[in-house]
């Protein structure tokens, strides 16, 4: 099956500094990859996906990026806010479209 | 709509007690997924359902775990008995394509 490795497990920023999330999979059949935020107490949220046959995609301060041959892809926000600060998990997901989620990042923005 | 609905939100129990997590959908889906979510082991896929069939239970860790999906509108998830190692939040999602999922709030589940 999937395997989706994600990193770091934890990053710290200060407002306004960028962050980078990192992804790694192991199905080269895998051709969508959503990424979840998910607040303090809350179920994750889709914020933003991209499909196999795109290398970038972005929307206001995020965007992601997948590198296919490599098997891997990042999500980047820009320009971070204290609202920024949760938990975000990717995900990569194959022909039955079920997604196999990465252990999470909690990223914390510091004001 | 009003989003995907659990309940309850909080569950206190006791080992060896049956514990039942409730779930509705949100209306036209007709994929539904529960999940479990540790510190240990992150974010579980334990069940799905595509118009109220199980599709792949192979996540359920064991026996004294089920789940049913009796109609389009309701899914519960039974632990029959219950143990502290069960204590996790159970987040309830559903789809009705192959893209977005959307998750429920999550029912906290303490087992003492």
């Amino acid at each position: 099956g999937e395997n989706v490795e994600q990193h770091p497990s934890t990053l710290s920023v200060q407002e306004g500094d960028s962050a980078v999330i990192k992804c790694t999979y192991s199905d080269s059949a895998s051709n969508y990859f959503p990424w979840y935020k998910q607040e303090l107490g809350k179920g994750p949220q889709l914020i933003i996906d991209i499909r196999s046959n795109v290398g970038e995609k972005k929307d206001q301060r995020i965007a992601v990026t997948l590198n296919k041959t490599a098997k891997h892809f990042s999500l980047h926000i820009t320009e971070t806010q204290p609202e920024d600060s949760a938990v975000y998990f990717c995900a990569a997901a194959g022909g039955s479209y079920i997604p196999t989620f990465g252990r999470g990042t909690s990223l914390i923005v510091h004001p | 709509d009003a989003g995907v609905i659990q309940s309850p939100r909080h569950e206190v129990t006791e080992m060896g007690q049956e514990v039942t997590l409730r779930c509705k959908p949100i209306s036209g889906h007709d994929y539904l997924f529960w999940y479990r979510q540790t510190m240990m082991r992150g974010l579980e896929l334990l069940i799905y359902f595509n118009n109220n069939v199980p599709i792949d239970d192979s996540g359920m860790p064991e026996d004294r775990f089920s789940a049913k999906m009796p109609n389009a509108s309701f899914s519960t998830l039974k632990i029959q008995p219950s143990e502290p190692r069960d204590s996790a939040v159970y987040f309830c999602a559903s789809s009705n394509n192959y893209n977005e999922q959307f998750f429920g709030p999550g029912t906290r589940l303490t087992v003492l």
